[in-house]
């Protein structure tokens, strides 16, 4: 069972544009949300993260919209560069224990210059 | 990086051997993963521990093994290595103190199975 689903899984923008990826969760036990970015031969770091009870998050040119009521969530990334391209995870965490953070599948992020 | 060291970072072996990855971190945190990478799946949980001999199975946890005698390290072990387990493998840490906290992870090490 996947309980997040992201999509798309590529996506190529121009530099300055305004890359979306979206992601849809099942578990309505998920209460944080949060987006890792990973470079390649890197491992993923946290980027920004979301609670429920917000709808919308920034953290410089990062955003995160957050849908409770469709159980849906977005980044969104202004004035994109080509330092940005990376592939991105979004997840949801229950908190319930060791275990409680899933992951969607990723984006691969290209920021064409 | 958080206090983590995976090793190896590659290794190439042959269908059937025995393969031990490890990771050490600094950070004297509780909670300690494996993860493996492959494209179109995303990150898969392995194992996980929650403290000192305490481990756990993760969503793909057959055909490994794993151990925690100290804090710092964790053990990922493939008994005897099959082509399908040629992946990227992470390694993570979490204090999880509170509600929610990061996971931390590591470099990976790249693993083929030939």
């Amino acid at each position: 069972q996947q309980q997040v689903k992201q999509s798309p899984q590529s996506l190529i923008v121009q530099k300055g544009g305004i890359p979306i990826i979206n992601c849809a969760y099942e578990n309505t036990a998920f209460d944080y949300f949060p987006w890792y970015q990973q470079f390649p031969g890197k491992g993923p770091a946290l980027l920004i993260a979301i609670r429920p009870d917000v709808s919308e998050k920034k953290e410089g040119r990062f955003t995160i919209s957050f849908n409770k009521s469709a159980k849906q969530f977005s980044l969104h990334i202004m004035d994109s560069q080509p330092g940005d391209s990376a592939t991105y995870f979004c997840g949801g965490d229950s908190g319930g224990g060791a275990d409680g953070l899933t992951f969607g599948k990723g984006t691969h992020l290209i920021i064409q210059p | 990086d958080a206090g983590i060291t995976q090793s190896p970072r590659h290794k190439v072996t042959e269908t059937g051997t025995p393969v031990t990855l490890r990771c050490h971190q600094t950070e004297n945190h509780r909670y300690m993963y494996w993860y493996r990478q492959d494209p179109g799946h995303g990150l898969r949980l392995i194992h996980y521990s929650y403290g000192v001999k305490d481990t756990d199975k993760g969503e793909v946890s057959d055909g490994y093994s794993v151990s925690r005698s100290k804090t710092e390290d964790f053990l990922l072990t493939l008994e005897s290595a099959t082509s399908s387990q040629t992946s990227v493998y992470f390694c993570a840490i979490s204090s999880r103190t509170g509600n929610n906290s990061p996971l931390h992870f590591g470099n990976g090490t790249r693993l083929t199975v030939t």
